[in-house]
Order: C-alpha cells, then structure tokens, then sequence
C-alpha cells in the first residue's frame, strides 16, 4: 500500500537551531516526493520536490531535502531555524497526478 | 512562479444552502485540477480529481451528488457543496497541475467553510 509517514507529529526548535523533519514513505514505482508548508488558515506553499537525479535537493527559504532510497526517506532540513518557518509541513509522494500526503509536523520556532 | 487562485477564501452560510468554491490557474493551463479537504489539525483528504471537459473522478466514500465538480476550461474548476449540512464545514483546498510533464501540484489559499 502507498503511503508517507511522518513520525513527528510537533516539534520546537530554537530560533537559529538546526532543523530536521523527517519522512519515510511506502511507493510501489519511483516516487515524486515533495515537501509543502502550510501556515494557518492558509494554502500549501511547495518548498521542494524531487523527481530524479542528485538526491539532494534544494529548495525555497533554505530548506533542503535528501532522497534515501535505501531507507525510503526523504527528510527536509534546515541548518538555521527563523521564527517565520513556524508552520505546518507535510511531506508527500506521487506519480503524475495523485498526492499521498503525511499527516504533517507542527514546527514551533521558540524564541 | 505558478499561481492558483481559489475563491471564496471564507463563507458562513445557513443549513440547506449550496455554496461554489471557484479554483482558477492564473499564469498555467491545468489540465487537471484536485479537490481536497482538511479536518482540524489533520492531513489533507482527496475528494476528487477533476479534468477539462470531463467527468471528475471522485474517491471512495465521496458523494458525487453532494460535491458537484465542473471543469469547464483549462483555468477553472469549480466545487459545489450542494444543501450544506454543518458536518460539511470543513477548509477545502484545491490545487491544479500544469499541463506540462512533471510539474507539481499548485495548491490555493483554501477556503474555509462554516454551515450554521
């Protein structure tokens, strides 16, 4: 069965803190893998996705995201938390059309 | 970058009445638009996949009767909540996909739903 699992349900950092959220995923072909952010009230923003090549994949606001095929993860770092990141973020695999998302990581940024 | 444009971002409404949540791509062709829905602090939920000038295919346990969706072009796609309940209530997000091959899905601001 297809799915994503996010194992962190919250998680607080320190502002300047290193960030790390993590992602396994269930995926019978090669996956699309992508990481969006949500913050209140608001749409999905997507930060990064990864289709093929390098496994280390850049994206917006500083976050970068590695593909681990061996351990079917695709965790989303930062190396310096801001306390504008505070947000939800969901992590999600598919082929050409259909999402399978996470059931998302609360970040909370402490002062 | 790709915008998508939902609308309304908010409505509060009475028991019985059908509301139009509309879902435009501003600067892509999309070729297939998503309907999702997300409970409180929870995942988001695919109701339904919608494509330009065809029937939307809807998943299991949604009521195609109940969440009528049109898309008429390939920059609009439009859900109707027909005679909203409060159990309806709900923030709904749509998202569309560019017509070009391996383009993520471009999610809009949602829309909020309340029924009294």
């Amino acid at each position: 069965a297809q799915s994503v699992t996010q194992p962190d349900i919250h998680i607080t950092v320190s502002e300047g803190a290193s960030l790390e959220l993590r992602c396994n995923y269930s995926y019978g072909a090669t996956p699309y893998l992508f990481w969006y952010v949500q913050s209140p009230g608001q749409g999905l923003q997507l930060l990064l996705k990864y289709f093929s090549g390098d496994t280390l994949v850049q994206g917006i606001k500083g976050f970068e995201a590695e593909f681990k095929r061996s351990q079917s993860s695709f965790n989303l770092r930062k190396p310096s938390v801001h306390w504008s990141d505070a947000a939800e973020y969901f992590c999600a695999v598919g082929s050409q059309g259909n999402l399978i998302f996470g059931k998302g990581t609360k970040l909370s940024v402490k002062p | 970058g790709a915008v998508v444009s939902q609308h309304p971002s908010r409505v509060i409404c009475k028991s019985g009445t059908s509301v139009k949540i509309e879902c435009r791509s501003l600067d892509f062709q999309a070729t297939t638009m998503f309907w999702y829905r997300q409970f409180p602090k929870q995942s988001l939920m695919l109701m339904a996949t919608s494509n330009e000038g065809s029937k939307a295919t809807y998943e299991q346990g949604v009521e195609k009767d109940k969440f009528l969706i049109n898309h008429a072009s390939l920059t609009l796609s439009t859900l109707t909540v027909t005679s909203a309940h409060p159990e309806d209530s709900s923030f709904y997000i749509c998202s569309a996909r560019d017509v070009t091959f391996n383009q993520p899905q471009h999610f809009g601001d949602g829309t909020r739903l309340s029924i009294l």
